[in-house]
């Protein structure tokens, strides 16, 4: 059984478009959380929600808007699309926002900008 | 802010060496973890640490939390070619920071 999906895997537009990655987790997990993975593998955490609310939010632009429906799942949903937006996106959960250690990583999203 | 630094960033071995990184800190952390990230895959949690000094193993991974708590190692020992892959350290203080990453190549 798959702990945390992505989806799409792969997601490839153009410039100033709008586009959402899903993401779900069947680990009875409270918090998920979002990361960007830039082409040097660097990981840096995006955004936190503990029981669909918001615990974790970097400095990311507000182009990068999550939605969390129900505690299964945290959507990314990123309008106007730049180049420097591509990269890979990860999904992620843990039992609680106390545990954000032991984190469950989805398989990654490569978005792909041109 | 945190800034967690690996080393080294790479590295090419034979099958059977054992390997050894680390990753240092510019501030104190709670927790050290080590994570492996195969190649289009997402992150796996490898080995927790929760006490500095604390030795844990598991299986032919070995890491240790630094006495100072600004440091940790890996080592892998008898390394074969699924070790390949980028393995980050991460630190717990009021949130998660990953490292810089080593990425490890195995030969035959």
């Amino acid at each position: 059984d798959t702990a945390v999906s992505q989806t799409p895997k792969y997601l490839v537009t153009q410039m100033g478009n709008d586009k959402s990655i899903k993401c779900e987790q069947n680990l009875g997990h409270d918090t998920m959380y979002w990361y960007k993975q830039d082409s040097k593998k660097f990981l840096k955490i995006m955004f936190s929600y503990n029981n669909k609310e918001l615990i974790i939010n970097e400095t990311v632009p507000n182009r990068f808007s999550p939605k969390s429906p129900d505690k299964a799942h945290l959507n990314l949903h990123i309008n106007s699309l730049e180049l420097g937006d591509s990269a890979v996106y990860f999904c992620a959960s843990s039992q609680d926002s106390l545990a954000l250690y032991e984190q469950y990583f989805g398989p990654g999203t490569r978005l792909t900008v041109t | 802010g945190q800034q967690l630094n690996q080393s080294p960033q790479s590295m090419f071995i034979q099958e059977g060496e054992d390997v050894s990184m680390n990753c240092t800190s510019s501030s104190i952390f709670n927790t050290w973890l080590w994570y492996k990230q195969d190649p289009g895959e997402g992150p796996v949690l490898l080995i927790a640490l929760y006490k500095a000094g604390e030795l844990t193993s598991n299986g032919r991974l070995t890491a240790q939390f630094g006495i100072t708590r600004k440091d940790s190692f890996l080592n892998i020992s008898a390394s074969i070619p699924s070790d390949v892959g980028i393995y980050f350290c991460t630190g717990t203080a009021s949130k998660l920071t990953f490292g810089t990453g080593t990425r490890l190549q195995v030969t035959l």
